[in-house]
């Protein structure tokens, strides 16, 4: 266990429709990393943030979105559902981003039908 | 283009067996080079870290190696057993943006 926690585990949602997805960052680590990670394919980063700030964005649509709170844990927001949405989505938390040992959470399983 | 390519793809073998995986980069300036361990539907669990200055590095029964000079990483895994089934990722790091960037994997599967 990686200290790392991730809700729900599973998500089915429909095109169009918006989801929430929630990360707790291990104890102490103030940078959380979210990525999309596609059946067979490597994780796609989304987006960094750090002292509840965005620190970096990957190409992502503008309709996925997020935010960190006092506590370091983290959201992900995405809004008008499409199909290619689903996908394992991970989020990961570091004390230093690029440098120190980076702590994935199990991952939500987000279905768009 | 910075990226991460790895070799096999996927790759079968028996338990007890010795087996490597390949990753090179193009990603530049580097950072550093992690590989990660992924079972299915879970999130990946880091194995090694190395920088620039590390040609090896061992965690139990994986070695990972690494020639900064060619941008070409190994990853070894000595006497295989059934739960090392799993995808096996190469990461690096980007010096320029501290961001880490994936390769693909490789699939392992372990048989008895």
């Amino acid at each position: 266990e990686t200290g790392v926690t991730q809700s729900p585990t599973h998500l089915i949602k429909t095109r169009g429709q918006q989801v929430t997805l929630r990360c707790s960052s291990q104890s102490g680590h103030n940078t959380v990393s979210w990525y999309q990670q596609a059946l067979g394919q490597g994780p796609q980063f989304i987006f960094q943030y750090y002292r509840e700030e965005e620190n970096g964005r990957g190409n992502f649509p503008p309709r996925f979105s997020g935010l960190q709170f006092p506590n370091y844990s983290s959201e992900l927001n995405v809004n008008a559902l499409e199909l290619d949405d689903s996908a394992l989505y991970l989020c990961a938390s570091t004390l230093r981003a690029g440098v120190d040992e980076q702590y994935f959470g199990p991952g939500t399983r987000l279905t768009v039908t | 283009k910075n990226q991460v390519e790895q070799s096999p793809q996927s790759l079968i073998i028996l338990e007890g067996k010795n087996c490597t995986l390949q990753c090179n980069y193009t990603v530049s300036p580097f950072s550093n080079l992690r590989w990660y361990k992924q079972d299915t539907g879970r999130g990946p669990v880091s194995l090694t870290i190395m920088t620039f200055s590390e040609n090896t590095k061992s965690n139990g029964r994986y070695t990972a190696t690494l020639d900064a000079d060619t941008k070409q990483s190994s990853l070894h895994i000595t006497a295989s057993q059934l739960s090392d089934s799993a995808s096996y990722i190469c990461v690096v790091t980007s010096g320029a943006t501290d961001k880490l960037i994936f390769g693909t994997g490789t699939r392992l599967q372990v048989f008895p």
